[in-house]
């Protein structure tokens, strides 16, 4: 079985500083790990994927995010924030190895406030 | 924008009644998968469908189903609605299946009264 815990339910960060996104994963399999970001009223945009290459991984927008398999952890973080950033981000979690096929199984998601 | 497309973007409709949402995968894509966003249970995943042929359940309910026709399109079918059902139902679509990355459409909010 496969589960994702985001730590953090909320997260505040003034604009231009760093943001870091928590996120562990467990897993039975070697998994593939995603982070998606939801605008309000908007469906998710895919941000970065990992698929076991590099373990640090770059995405749009100047997100990306490290995956380390002896903490289960996978982090999401950005150098500096941009008041386009506050949004919903779902760190996700696929486990099947390819002949399967179940969906994702999602955190419940951080909100990211960005202050001015 | 991903490239699905999901009609309708708004549906209200009263307790008891059936309804269909309408899923386009992107051009190419043989999976779609269905989701549901809810409030108190977040994004759990419904069903996923390969090729035409179902290929995962998750949390979906017997009231609902779905299908995937030849032209790979999908629609979700919902039945005997109640107050509990008022969620966001979002489509999603891929390549392959399990490990690829899917590319969520718009989504359709349901309002049930």
């Amino acid at each position: 079985a496969q589960s994702v815990t985001q730590l953090d339910s909320h997260v505040s960060v003034s604009e231009g500083t760093p943001v870091l996104l928590r996120c562990n994963y467990s897993s039975s399999y070697s998994p593939s790990l995603f982070w998606y970001v939801q605008h309000p009223n908007k469906g998710l945009q895919l941000l970065l994927k990992y698929t076991s290459a590099a373990t640090l991984v770059k995405g749009i927008n100047g997100f990306e995010a490290e995956f380390k398999k002896s903490e289960t952890s996978f982090h999401l973080t950005k150098p500096s924030a941009h008041m386009s950033d506050a949004a919903e981000y779902f760190c996700v979690v696929s486990d099947r190895s390819g002949g399967g096929a179940d969906g994702l199984t999602f955190g419940k998601g951080t909100h990211l406030i960005i202050q001015p | 924008d991903s490239g699905v497309t999901q009609t309708p973007k708004h549906l209200i409709t009263a307790t008891g009644q059936r309804v269909t949402l309408r899923c386009s995968p992107r051009s190419g894509d043989l999976s779609v998968y269905w989701y549901q966003q809810s409030l108190d249970q977040g994004l759990q995943f419904l069903i996923h469908y390969y090729n035409g042929e179902e290929r995962a359940k998750g949390n979906i309910l017997e009231r609902f189903s779905a299908q995937q026709f030849p032209d790979l399109h999908s629609e979700l079918n919902l039945s005997s609605l109640e107050l509990g059902d008022s969620a966001l139902y979002f489509c999603a679509s891929s390549s392959g299946q399990g490990r690829h990355e899917q590319y969520f459409g718009p989504g359709t909010r349901l309002t049930v009264t």
